[in-house]
């Protein structure tokens, strides 16, 4: 099966840097990704790497090292409007689609 | 932003009713997703298609069908609702499907409470 664990709740203070973690058990993956998630609305995706390294995107970073089950997310320069929930996401193989499993996410909030 | 909306937004019913959400999509995207969003268990998928007429199981799919007979439409239909499934549901769709990492975009969800 998958596991997948994202710490539950985050604080940082707007213009500083905050790093999201997310570790997974699993066999093997296409790819893993992060959705963001405002309240009341829907997910949002932001980035998804399918390769060891860096992705990078704007203020948003993603890393992925498939040795250590690990990857983290990375927000610069942090704004009020970047509070939402963060979810991690791991595609798996097998069947007629490539199916995510999610994280239960982590809810990042951001104070002045 | 994907075209993708679902109908209704916000349903209230009772215990024992039938109740089926709608996804609509513009995208012309062949895959096809419902998921529930509870409080401590993230994002878990009910149910797929991967083209008309063709639909399988997801991670949570005891009490739920589904039908897709355009490939525009996913319906979602609660037989007999039941506590347990008031949620939040999201429908979502992906282009590329199985043997390649492609991206689920998501409608703006169904809030559904069942008393």
């Amino acid at each position: 099966g998958q596991n997948i664990d994202q710490p539950t709740e985050m604080t940082a203070t707007e213009g500083a840097i905050v790093q999201i973690n997310c570790t997974y058990q699993t066999s093997g993956f296409n790819g893993l990704f992060w959705y963001q998630q405002h309240a009341g609305e829907a997910p949002t995706f932001l980035s998804y790497n399918v390769l060891d390294g860096l992705e990078e995107k704007g203020r948003f970073s993603s890393f992925l090292s498939r040795s250590k089950g690990y990857s983290y997310l990375l927000l610069k320069e942090l704004q009020m409007k970047d509070s939402a929930s963060y979810l991690c996401a791991i595609q798996g193989y097998g069947g007629a689609t490539n199916k995510l499993i999610f994280g239960t996410g982590t809810l990042l909030a951001v104070q002045p | 932003d994907a075209g993708i909306t679902q109908s209704p937004r916000h349903k209230v019913t009772e215990t024992g009713t039938p109740v089926t959400l709608r996804c609509h999509q513009t995208e012309n995207h062949r895959y096809m997703y419902w998921y529930r969003q509870d409080p401590g268990h993230g994002l878990r998928l009910i149910h797929y298609s991967y083209g008309v007429k063709d639909t399988d199981k997801g991670e949570v799919s005891d009490g739920y069908s589904v039908s897709r007979s355009k490939t525009e439409d996913f319906l979602l239909t609660l037989e007999s609702a039941t506590s347990s499934q008031t949620s939040v549901y999201f429908c979502a769709i992906s282009e590329i499907g199985a043997g390649f990492t492609d991206t689920q975009y998501f409608g703006p969800g169904t809030r559904l409470t069942v008393l």
